[in-house]
């Protein structure tokens, strides 16, 4: 298994001004991903963090609006730019081992964010 | 490209009754299924996983969960709710093989369990 943290657990930012998501791992796994879920819905993948590479972003999502990072196999980062109330959201991190044998996903506790 | 209907937007069940929570799917490739609990202002997790094999699963806290190839379903089921079971519910499908994509996940809009006294 793997314990997933997320720094900040909620933040609440003005319109045009970008955040910052931090994920750690406490081992090194294979994939990350990004989620976002929105009030009162489910969870919509926003992108796979690639180690060593650019991130893989699902469609309606671009790189410019969430830009990712994943430096290693335990960390990556989603930044959030120029907000906007429509970007209020939780944001979850997740990793997994990535085989077909054991395709389990795990998730951080998420990070609330409020865009006034 | 894969969906997941979970047609119960909100289950109110009492204590100590049974409840079923209802997942279905559709895919063109063969998944594996998972279940995931997401409780107030926490992440989610695990519940319960359908790879292969025995087509039901029991899972944490007195879950168990059937996989119907023929109905694409992927039912939740407890004999028994607490109080404590009160959460979020997510169905969740991912593909068999890594497709270029990993192993994302695709979620059901959730189930709201609510259980009362």
């Amino acid at each position: 298994s793997a314990v997933i943290s997320q720094k900040p657990s909620r933040d609440i930012c003005q319109r045009g001004t970008s955040l910052t998501i931090q994920c750690q791992v406490d081992s090194q796994v294979t994939m990350m991903f990004w989620y976002r879920q929105q009030p009162g819905q489910s969870l919509t993948l926003i992108a796979t963090a690639n180690q060593g590479s650019e991130a893989t972003y699902e469609s309606g999502f671009v790189i410019d609006k969430f830009p990712i990072s994943r430096p290693n196999l335990t960390f990556s980062t989603l930044t959030v730019s120029n907000m906007s109330p429509e970007d209020s959201s939780i944001y979850l991190c997740s990793a997994g081992l990535g085989t077909a044998a054991n395709n389990e996903q795990f998730f951080g506790p998420g990070t609330r964010l409020t865009v006034l | 490209a894969q969906s997941v209907t979970q047609l119960d937007s909100q289950v109110p069940v009492f204590e100590e009754a049974p409840v079923e929570l209802r997942c279905n799917y559709s895919s063109s490739v063969s998944v594996y299924l998972f279940w995931y609990v997401q409780y107030p202002n926490q992440g989610l997790q695990l519940l319960l996983k359908y790879l292969s094999g025995s087509t039901l699963v029991k899972g944490i806290n007195g879950f168990e969960a059937e996989f119907n190839k023929s109905q694409t379903s992927f039912h939740l089921r407890k004999p028994s709710v607490h109080i404590s079971d009160t959460a979020e519910y997510f169905c969740a499908v991912s593909d068999r093989g890594l497709t270029g994509g990993g192993n994302k996940l695709t979620f059901g809009t959730g189930t709201q369990l609510k259980v009362e006294l």
